[in-house]
């Protein structure tokens, strides 16, 4: 298995602009996560999808920020418009269990960038 | 308020050393704890978790251990190896609905030759 796979690794983009992230889940997992992490703040979870309805967005910072999942193995986090203080690691994880408090297998990341 | 705090910040060991990393707590109703290890570029994977009745779990060199009490665990490697070198979080689970997780801001671990 290829694992949680995130696009892009790096993404710099001018203030204001919109910003996607795409996250695909390991197959069969039937939860999503994404979590954003700084130095200040460390890991904090964003939102979490259960079979591709999300369950808890309350880690989302402001409306500027949605993320859908429209089949079982595809996410995307949003941002629009984007700030410098949007600047950070973003990860998507992934679980076969359907809270966050199991096991979740993280993507790389991508590390964004608002100049 | 349910809080995870690291100590220490950061370390730096001589490979083969031992080191232990702390975690203390105070999130309630208490459902488990886990460590993660997080390379540099990388996303964190999981090293160890720990329900309530659990009070150590090994992963090759790596120990933990929890005192439900004191609600403070601790992360032990042994015989370090310069890949041990990353960040360990520390994550407390509360025992509710919703996402009721909550992270530490690590220890980042240097490990030099």
């Amino acid at each position: 298995d290829a694992g949680v796979i995130q696009s892009p690794r790096h993404e710099v983009t001018e203030m204001g602009q919109e910003v996607t992230l795409r996250c695909k889940p390991i197959s069969g997992h039937n939860s999503l996560f994404w979590y954003r992490q700084t130095m200040m703040r460390g890991l904090e979870l964003l939102i979490y999808f259960n079979n591709n309805v999300p369950i808890d967005d309350s880690g989302m910072p402001e409306d500027r920020f949605s993320a859908k999942m429209p089949n079982a193995s595809f996410s995307t986090l949003k941002i629009q418009p984007s700030e410098p203080r949007d600047s950070a690691v973003y990860f998507c994880a992934s679980s076969s269990g359907g809270l966050p408090r199991e096991e979740a297998f993280f993507g790389q990341g991508t590390r964004l960038t608002v100049v | 308020k349910n809080q995870v705090e690291q100590s220490p910040q950061s370390l730096i060991i001589l490979e083969g050393k031992n080191c232990t990393l702390q975690c203390n707590y105070t999130v309630s109703p208490f459902s488990n704890l886990r460590w993660y290890k997080q390379d540099t570029g990388r996303g964190p994977v999981s090293l160890t978790i720990m329900t309530f009745s659990e009070n150590t779990k090994s992963n090759g060199r790596y120990t933990a251990t929890l005192d439900a009490d004191t609600k403070q665990s601790s992360l032990h490697i042994t015989a370090s190896q310069l890949s041990d070198s990353a960040s360990y979080i520390c994550v407390v689970s509360a025992q509710q609905a919703g996402t009721a997780l909550i992270f530490g801001k690590g220890t980042t671990l240097s490990v030099s030759s």
